[in-house]
């Protein structure tokens, strides 16, 4: 079975810093792009950033550019997002989607871990 | 970065009706869109790509149809379990963008 697991979510202060983890399992983690996608509370859904392949590529929505950094591990199956500089409208669920092999959609997707940022 | 507006934001329609949910991209993107169920409390599932693929799995009620700006998900019958807010996706060019769902009650 196909499974995305976060992990590292929680309460953070403006200015602070979070790495959120996505455990990969039931197909070939290597072969697959990788995305980060967001939802703020009540909201609809933010793509946020993917990483290609091998690592060699990442893109990032301009929101998060130079804040956040999407990474992976391929030997642990692992997908990472370090977000640093955190700002009250970065409070969302953040889900790790999987990218298929054709085009860029979202499938699947893990069950979210939630990130508030918050004095 | 390429926008797109969902219609209507919320319905509410009898099990048995025939439902049709509007998507419009803000410039073309041939039939590069996906389609998306979100149930309360849960994580999106994915219901179509390609514009009118059926993911595997997915009950053949659900079709999708559309190319270049307009876009259509169509329930050809609902369900009480079809409960739950609905979004299309680009995936022509980065960034990646979502409709701003449309939420779908039972009456």
């Amino acid at each position: 079975e196909v499974q995305l697991v976060e992990s590292g979510g929680g309460l953070v202060q403006p200015g602070g810093s979070l790495r959120l983890s996505c455990a990969a399992s039931g197909f070939t983690f290597s072969s697959y792009w990788m995305n980060w996608v967001r939802q703020a509370p009540g909201k609809g859904l933010e793509w946020v950033a993917n990483i290609e392949e091998d690592g060699s590529e990442k893109y990032y929505v301009d929101s998060v550019k130079g804040r956040f950094t999407i990474s992976r591990d391929n030997v642990k199956n692992s997908l990472y997002l370090q977000m640093n500089s955190l700002r009250a409208e970065d409070t969302a669920v953040y889900y790790c989607a999987r990218g298929d092999t054709i085009g860029n959609w979202f499938d699947p997707w893990g069950q979210g871990t939630l990130v508030t940022v918050s004095s | 970065a390429i926008r797109m507006t969902q219609s209507p934001s919320s319905f509410s329609a009898s099990t048995g009706d025939r439902v049709t949910i509007t998507c419009r991209a803000s410039q073309g993107i041939s039939s590069y869109l996906a389609w998306y169920q979100q149930k309360p409390g849960k994580a999106p599932k994915l219901l179509i790509y390609a514009a009118s693929t059926l993911q595997s799995g997915v009950p053949s009620r659900f079709s999708g149809s559309g190319s270049g700006t307009d876009f259509t998900l169509t329930i050809s019958c609902l369900q009480s379990e079809d409960l739950a807010t609905y979004y299309c996706q680009q995936y022509y060019s980065d960034p990646w963008t979502f409709g701003q769902g449309t939420k779908v009650e039972i009456k």
